[in-house]
């Protein structure tokens, strides 16, 4: 049992590159979420996923679009990427709307 | 509007008690959360609290007052690996159904 997981753990983008990053869980959990985390700040949600088949964004979604493969697995894109989408990025899941979520590793994206 | 604020720094010596507070601005809300997460690490869930009072889990605790707009942590018989940083987050029961976090509270242990 993994999880959730995460890849690339780490990237380095230049200005105007796309990149998806990956997310999948093998909770059976019913929501899957992005969040982006700043230094010293708290994570902040990009878009979520309450159920397959449906995305919501959610607090910063400009930039970013996101796709719900199946029920395991949550992908991230950024279309064309902005030195202030510097960032780590965490995908989360849990097994309702809930408050109990679980995160992934999460990916270290450096734009330049 | 819907925030939630922490103290940036708490430090406390090893054995020690320490509590963290989270104060919001609205009350339409499930639930108040915390999460854990050590450097370079994934936030990982300690305790949530959907009634007013006090939940126990071994070394934690969390409190929740709605009338008092006010949660708190925490935390006994400190251990270094007790350092970390606390982030409380609000589940809100307006518009979506996904966590609002906190700024994070950095809590350092000394010897």
């Amino acid at each position: 049992n993994a999880g959730v997981t995460q890849t690339p753990k780490f990237q380095v983008l230049k200005t105007g590159q796309s990149m998806t990053l990956q997310c999948a869980q093998d909770m059976n959990h019913n929501s899957m979420y992005w969040y982006r985390q700043d230094p010293g700040m708290g994570l902040r949600l990009i878009y979520y996923s309450a159920s397959e088949g449906t995305t919501d964004k959610g607090e910063v979604p400009n930039g970013y679009n996101v796709s719900r493969l199946n029920k395991r697995e949550f992908s991230l894109r950024l279309e064309s990427a902005a030195p202030s989408q510097t960032s780590v990025y965490f995908c989360a899941s849990s097994v309702g709307t809930s408050y109990e979520q679980y995160f992934g590793p999460g990916t270290r994206l450096t734009v330049t | 509007g819907q925030s939630l604020e922490q103290p940036s720094e708490v430090t406390a010596v090893e054995g020690a008690i320490v509590q963290i507070n989270c104060t919001y601005q609205t009350s339409g809300f499930y639930g108040l959360s915390w999460y854990q997460q050590h450097d370079g690490g994934a936030p990982t869930f300690l305790s949530y609290n959907a009634l007013d009072g006090l939940e126990e889990t071994g070394r934690f605790s969390s409190f929740l007052s709605r009338s008092d707009s006010y949660g708190y942590l925490l935390l006994q018989e400190l251990q270094m690996k007790d350092s970390a940083s606390y982030f409380c987050a609000v589940d809100w029961n307006t518009g979506r159904r996904a966590l609002t976090f906190g700024s994070g509270t950095r809590l350092q242990v000394q010897p």
